[in-house]
């Protein structure tokens, strides 16, 4: 069946600008993850969504960084005036619950801040 | 809230020789524990976790988990190693209605 779907794969952009990251996760999935996977700074946790519940922002960096999901579906990660810091591989896993399902991982979006 | 650590950077073994790729963890009550690989190019992939029971856990291509509560770990196993076993190995950690969290990976390389 289809995996974690994200989009796009690689995004490059200038400092300053607005960029959207897409996650489509497994159908049926009702946790979704974002993390940030730098080099040599591991998988970092970002904000994390479980069914209806308040989403978990505690991983958000900044102010600049904020995610929504959609109808309980699709999830779209949003970094305003972006940084060179921000330059990173984001990824977004999927379960069916939360705590103690196996994450289903995208592919991942490479972003470069120019 | 929860922790873990992979206090290795990278691991060389040789071919043949038994891995163990070191673990620990920090979280108030029973832990729920993982294993993930990342191979080169590839996307994150599960091999193992632990909830409750065993303490030995098996996983995918022959890796298991000892879950030892005491010490707070969970180290990776596997008796033979293989070349094709070099990748990116991540540890993370979860407590009921929380977020899982990782380590910040070891890089195994095994060496023919």
């Amino acid at each position: 069946g289809a995996g974690v779907s994200q989009s796009p794969s690689n995004k490059v952009t200038e400092k300053g600008k607005d960029v959207e990251l897409r996650c489509d996760p497994i159908s049926g999935h009702t946790a979704l993850y974002w993390y940030r996977q730098s080099l040599g700074q591991g998988l970092e946790f970002l904000i994390y969504f479980q069914g209806n519940s308040a989403p978990d922002k505690s991983g958000l960096p900044s102010d600049r960084f904020s995610a929504e999901r959609t109808g309980g579906s699709v999830s779209t990660l949003t970094i305003q005036r972006t940084q060179q810091e921000d330059s990173a591989v984001y990824l977004c896993a999927s379960s069916l619950s939360s705590y103690n399902s196996p994450l289903h991982f995208g592919n991942g979006t490479r972003l470069t801040v120019t | 809230a929860q922790s873990v650590a992979q206090p290795e950077d990278q691991v060389n073994v040789a071919e043949g020789n038994p891995l163990t790729v070191k673990c620990t963890y920090s979280v108030s009550g029973n832990p729920y524990l993982f294993w993930y690989v990342q191979y080169p190019n590839r996307g994150l992939q599960f091999l193992l976790k632990y909830i409750t029971g065993d303490n030995l856990v098996k996983g995918s291509y022959g890796f298991e988990a000892e879950f030892n509560k005491s010490q707070t770990s969970f180290h990776l196993k596997k008796p033979s190693a293989l070349v094709s076993d070099s990748a990116l190995y991540f540890c993370a950690v979860s407590h009921r209605d929380d977020k899982i969290i990782f380590g910040k990976g070891t890089r195994l390389h095994i060496l023919p």
